[in-house]
Order: structure tokens, then C-alpha cells, then sequence
């Protein structure tokens, strides 16, 4: 199993402005994802954080709105940049091993845009 | 498109009975499906697994079958209890990928 630390838990933001969440992991895991869940709704696979490389974003998310970063098998970070109150959600990060197929979930962070 | 589609938004259900909540998906050929919970304020948990080729899976008082033909899967939590509250999301993914598609979530609360 893996346990994930994600932090800030929740910031209110001035719109604009970007905030970096950070997602670490207690274990070396395979894969890293990051996921958006607006309020009542599911969530909506954001991307697959790849290590060394460059993210790969699903539909309706880019790179430069969501800049992610993972140096290295156990840390990553979402940046939400230029932030307007649409983006206003729970941000999730998760994580899986290559043995395993149940994915691991960070505790979320909940960001509002004001 | 693809779409998975969770039987209701919220269940109610006396304490001691069977819950039973549906996923019900299209334009998928899922390898595997998984059902996690949730609690407010907190990340998903994992519950259970059952794979394409499989009918049905346990795990102490839960019980998921997977029927591909129909393209479904019912979510079984036996002798329910109040703690059994939360929303159970069910999630698709295909061939080696670990990225999940969710279901938008049943809410489920077990009345005492």
C-alpha cells in the first residue's frame, strides 16, 4: 500500500494568482495522477504524472493552466496558475504500483478562488 | 463517449438491511472495474476489485458481481451499519492503464 501526504489541505486564492499543491508519497510507485472533483461531482482525471518528462494532460486540460512536475518516483506538484473562480474544486492526487491495480488518494486539497 | 452512470445520487436504507448500488457504463471495454468510498473531506479509499473475466468478488460483508454482457456492476453491503455511510463510487479502467474513470457516486446513508 501507499499513503500520500498532499499539501496545502485547502487556501482560498485571489483570482489571477497560481498555487502549487504538493503530493508525496510514503513509496516508490509506478504511477502518479492527479485528479479534479468539483463540488457534489466525481472525479475528473486531470494527468498522468510522468517522471523525468512532461505530464501527459487529458481533454480539456493543458499544460500551461496546470503545470505538473514529478522529479522523482515519490513526489509531484500540480500548479493551477492563473486562477479565475471556475477553478474552484477539490484537487486530489493518486497514486498506483506496477504490482498492484487499486489506486492510493491523498486526503485532497480544497482550493477556492475568490 | 464514454459514460458510467452510478444508480442514484443518494440512498437511504434501514440499519441490518442489504444496500445494493448499480454502475452501469457504455462505449467501455473496461479490464477491470473497482469500487471505492469516500467520506466528506477525504480522498477515496479502495474497496474492491473484480476483473472483466470474473462474475463476482467478497470481502467480509461486501459483495460486487460484474455482468459485461449488461454492462454493469452491482455494489452489495450486507447488515449494513450507520458507519457505512459515505458516497461509493465506481471507477473502469482498460488494459494496463492505472488512470480510472469514475461514476459520478451513490450517497448512501444507513439509517439506525
Amino acid at each position: 500500500s501507499a499513503v500520500i501526504s498532499q499539501k496545502p489541505s485547502r487556501d482560498i486564492c485571489q483570482r489571477g494568482t497560481s498555487l502549487t499543491i504538493q503530493c508525496q508519497v510514503d513509496s516508490q510507485v509506478t504511477m502518479m495522477f492527479w485528479y479534479r472533483q468539483q463540488p457534489g461531482q466525481s472525479l475528473t482525471l486531470i494527468a498522468t504524472a510522468n517522471q523525468g518528462s512532461e505530464a501527459t494532460y487529458e481533454s480539456g486540460f493543458v499544460i500551461d493552466k496546470f503545470p505538473i512536475s514529478r522529479p522523482n518516483l515519490t513526489f509531484s506538484t500540480l500548479t493551477v496558475s492563473n486562477m479565475s473562480p471556475e477553478d474552484s474544486s477539490i484537487y486530489l492526487c493518486s497514486a498506483g504500483t506496477a504490482q498492484g491495480t487499486e489506486a492510493f488518494f491523498g486526503q485532497g486539497t480544497r482550493l477556492t478562488v475568490v | 463517449s464514454q459514460k458510467i452512470e452510478q444508480n442514484s445520487e443518494a440512498l437511504n436504507i434501514q440499519e441490518g438491511k442489504t444496500a445494493t448500488l448499480t454502475c452501469n457504463y457504455t462505449n467501455y471495454s473496461p479490464a477491470y472495474l473497482q469500487w471505492y468510498r469516500q467520506d466528506p473531506g477525504r480522498g477515496p479509499v479502495f474497496l474492491l476489485l473484480i476483473r472483466e473475466n470474473e462474475k463476482e468478488k467478497r470481502k467480509e460483508r461486501l459483495k460486487v458481481t460484474f455482468d459485461t454482457t449488461l454492462k454493469q456492476s452491482l455494489f452489495h453491503i450486507t447488515a449494513s451499519q450507520p458507519a457505512d455511510s459515505a458516497t461509493y463510487l465506481c471507477a473502469l479502467a482498460s488494459g494496463s492503464a492505472r488512470q480510472l474513470t469514475f461514476g459520478s457516486g451513490t450517497q448512501l446513508t444507513v439509517l439506525p
